[in-house]
């Protein structure tokens, strides 16, 4: 079976600019989690959507969104792209939303120049 | 916001030696969870933890959670050269009445094997 998958793999953009980074859930797996993983930190937790709704945000700025659509698959926006969102983003999975059933993709390496 | 203290930092070892890290925090905790990740991969989960007290082992992995629900510690026994990679504690803060996907993380700890 699958794992999680995200795309893409890497991206370079520049300040200013809009990104979107897409995320592919664990074939019935309902939950999608999104977190940002800056070099030498632990991930950090932006947003949780189960069942196409967010459950939970963390705290993060509104340049960042989100949304989960009718197939379990998710996307991550960020808007107004600064220096510091340069970082792995990380892309979870559960089939409800319990912690430990919490699969993780590869995560979407961005650099913003 | 919360944080969890992670240490040590780094460990350079001899294949064979045991390892022990931990992570500590002024909160109190419902869930501990260690995660291993490895260059290019996402972290993939060791050992949860749900009960203060619980010690729980995953072939030489042995992780325990706290009696003050504030600290837990993984050992890892024997080391071998595939153990290398980066450790995270992470938990989810008792209280909380949000998502059940909102872990917080510690920094890690790197741990090298020399052969």
């Amino acid at each position: 079976d699958a794992g999680v998958t995200q795309s893409p793999t890497h991206l370079i953009k520049t300040r200013g600019q809009q990104v979107t980074l897409r995320c592919s859930p664990i074939s019935g797996h309902k939950s999608v989690s999104w977190y940002q993983q800056v070099l030498g930190q632990g991930p950090q937790f932006i947003f949780q959507y189960y069942e196409k709704e967010e459950r939970g945000r963390g705290n993060f700025p509104d340049r960042f969104s989100a949304r989960q659509f009718p197939n379990y698959s998710s996307e991550l926006n960020v808007n107004a792209l600064l220096l510091g969102d340069s970082a792995l983003y990380l892309c979870a999975s559960s089939l409800e939303w319990v912690i430990d059933e919490q699969f993780f993709g590869p995560g979407t390496r961005l650099t913003v120049l | 916001g919360q944080q969890l203290n992670q240490s040590p930092q780094s460990m350079f070892i001899q294949e064979g030696e045991d390892v022990s890290m931990n992570c500590t925090s002024s909160s109190i905790f419902n869930t501990w969870l260690w995660y291993k990740q490895e260059p290019g991969e996402g972290p993939v989960l060791l050992i949860a933890l749900y009960k203060a007290g619980e010690l729980t082992s995953n072939g030489r992995l042995t992780a325990q959670f706290g009696i003050t629900r504030k600290d837990s510690f993984l050992n890892i026994s024997a080391s071998i050269p595939s153990d290398v990679g980066i450790y995270f504690c992470a938990g989810q803060l008792a209280g909380y009445g949000g998502s059940q996907g909102n872990l917080i993380f510690g920094k890690g700890t790197k741990l090298s094997v020399k052969p």
